[in-house]
């Protein structure tokens, strides 16, 4: 099975921060990674889907990007929105993974 | 509009059973394979079972293989989840999804859109 390691659990960031979670895949997955977006007592929502792409309707200031089995969710200028839990998903192979997760908060 | 609309989660004792459906409209839902992935209380997302468009592939994790059974009825567009032998680990709130797109250039594809969820509790 492919492990997904996302890091950090936890991040405390302030409106307009740059902010970056990351997520290293145990093999190659290729760029076959998705990004969602959760928040409280809400379904998860597509951000970006094969490693770098957006999703139509996502703002801009997330991207995506790829290094080798390392996996970057970038969000350039924080904004009160987006405080949300975060997780990557491989789809490279079954059994399909998702990383651990990762709560922005408000710092 | 695509929507997936879960029902039949409930409260059910150990060793018990609970049959999950999933209503799916605004797409055309024979041309889509089909996921179930769960979410405990405060924790993380977890992918169940799997079911390809015409139900010839279908995939389960291990925690789940041998006690539930997931299918479909692209006639009345629906999903479902038969979940036998359940234990305190199975509570979890259950999600309904479709795949990111109609055909597979890697093992498999993105998840979306998801249903809202329905709530599986295991408690004596």
């Amino acid at each position: 099975d492919i492990q997904m390691t996302q890091s950090p659990s936890t991040l405390s960031a302030s409106v307009g921060d740059r902010v970056t979670i990351t997520c290293r895949a145990s093999q190659s997955i290729s760029s076959w990674l998705a990004w969602y977006q959760q928040k409280p007592g809400k379904a998860p929502k597509l951000l970006i889907y094969d490693g770098v792409i957006l999703e139509s309707g996502v703002p801009s200031r997330f991207s995506g990007s790829r290094f080798g089995t390392e996996f970057t969710l970038t969000i350039s200028s924080l904004q009160p929105d987006d405080f949300a839990s975060y997780y990557c998903h491989q789809y490279n192979s079954e059994p399909w993974t998702f990383g651990q997760g990762t709560r922005v908060e408000i710092k | 509009e695509v929507q997936l609309v879960e029902s039949g989660g409930g409260l059910v004792t150990p060793g018990g059973s609970l049959r999950l459906s999933c209503a799916a409209s605004g797409f055309s839902f024979n041309l889509f394979d089909m996921h179930w992935v769960r979410q405990a209380p405060g924790k993380g997302l977890e992918w169940v079972s799997s079911i390809s468009r015409t139900s010839t592939y279908i995939y389960y994790a291990d925690s789940v293989r041998g006690r539930f059974t997931i299918s479909r009825d692209n006639a009345e567009n629906s999903l479902s989840l038969q979940m036998n032998s359940l234990r305190a680990e199975d509570t979890a709130l259950y999600y309904c999804v479709r795949d990111g797109r109609t055909v597979s250039v890697a093992g498999g594809n993105w998840f979306d859109p998801w249903g809202q969820g329905t709530l599986v509790t295991v408690s004596s």
